[in-house]
């Protein structure tokens, strides 16, 4: 079965930090990965996509694919309590297979 | 601006009275989805729409059904609620190609007393 792996957290920093997000998936032919930004009761919006190994910056947000490993993560420069949410990875294979997610605690 | 819509955004039905929930779309996206989501889980994949060509996944309950009348619009019926279907409901776009971005609206959250 294939599958998404995150750690569920909480993951707690200190505004202005930088929160590091990780997810591992299980199918090799996976090409299309995402991570999407869950407010609690709201619907998952997607902040990142990324497709060929290596690293991809969209303002404070920097992706990190590395398909030999398996791994992709999520760096957030410059924390800010309105971060605070949970984050979901996705990884397409034959649909989009998404990670339980980890959720990130931002703290003034 | 483009966007994904759901209604109503709450929904409360009793245990077995039929409910319906839709989707429309101004992204012109030809693919639908809907999946069902509780609370600390992950988005699960019920069904989705290629073009008219529906698509249902394998332990998608037969409680479950979906019509697309046209590109803009997706429903989602539920037949006879039960306690175990109380949720959020999403529905997600995207344009078939080479990446599958999803992007997804707002949600139905779906409460059976």
């Amino acid at each position: 079965q294939k599958e998404v792996e995150q750690n569920s957290g909480p993951l707690s920093v200190p505004e202005g930090a930088i929160a590091s997000l990780n997810c591992t998936y299980s199918d090799r032919g996976s090409q299309s990965f995402f991570w999407y930004r869950q407010y609690s009761g709201k619907s998952p919006e997607l902040i990142m996509s990324i497709y060929s190994n290596g690293d991809k910056e969209d303002g404070r947000f920097t992706a990190q694919l590395n398909k030999a490993s398996q791994y992709v993560s999520l760096l957030i420069r410059d924390s800010q309590p309105s971060d605070s949410a949970t984050y979901l990875c996705a990884v397409d294979t034959d649909k989009l297979i998404f990670g339980t997610g980890t959720r990130l605690q931002v703290f003034p | 601006d483009a966007m994904v819509i759901q209604n109503p955004r709450y929904q409360v039905t009793q245990f077995g009275k039929p409910v319906t929930l839709s989707c429309s779309q101004t992204l012109n996206h030809n693919v639908m989805y809907w999946y069902q989501q509780k609370s600390s889980q992950a988005p699960k994949l019920l069904f989705h729409y290629y073009d008219k060509d529906f698509n249902n996944e394998a332990d998608t309950p037969d409680n479950f059904q979906s019509r697309r009348p046209n590109t803009s619009f997706c429903f989602l019926d539920i037949r006879s609620p039960g306690l175990g279907d109380a949720a959020m409901y999403l529905c997600a776009t995207s344009s078939s190609g080479l990446h599958n971005e999803q992007f997804f609206g707002p949600g139905t959250r779906l409460t059976v007393l």
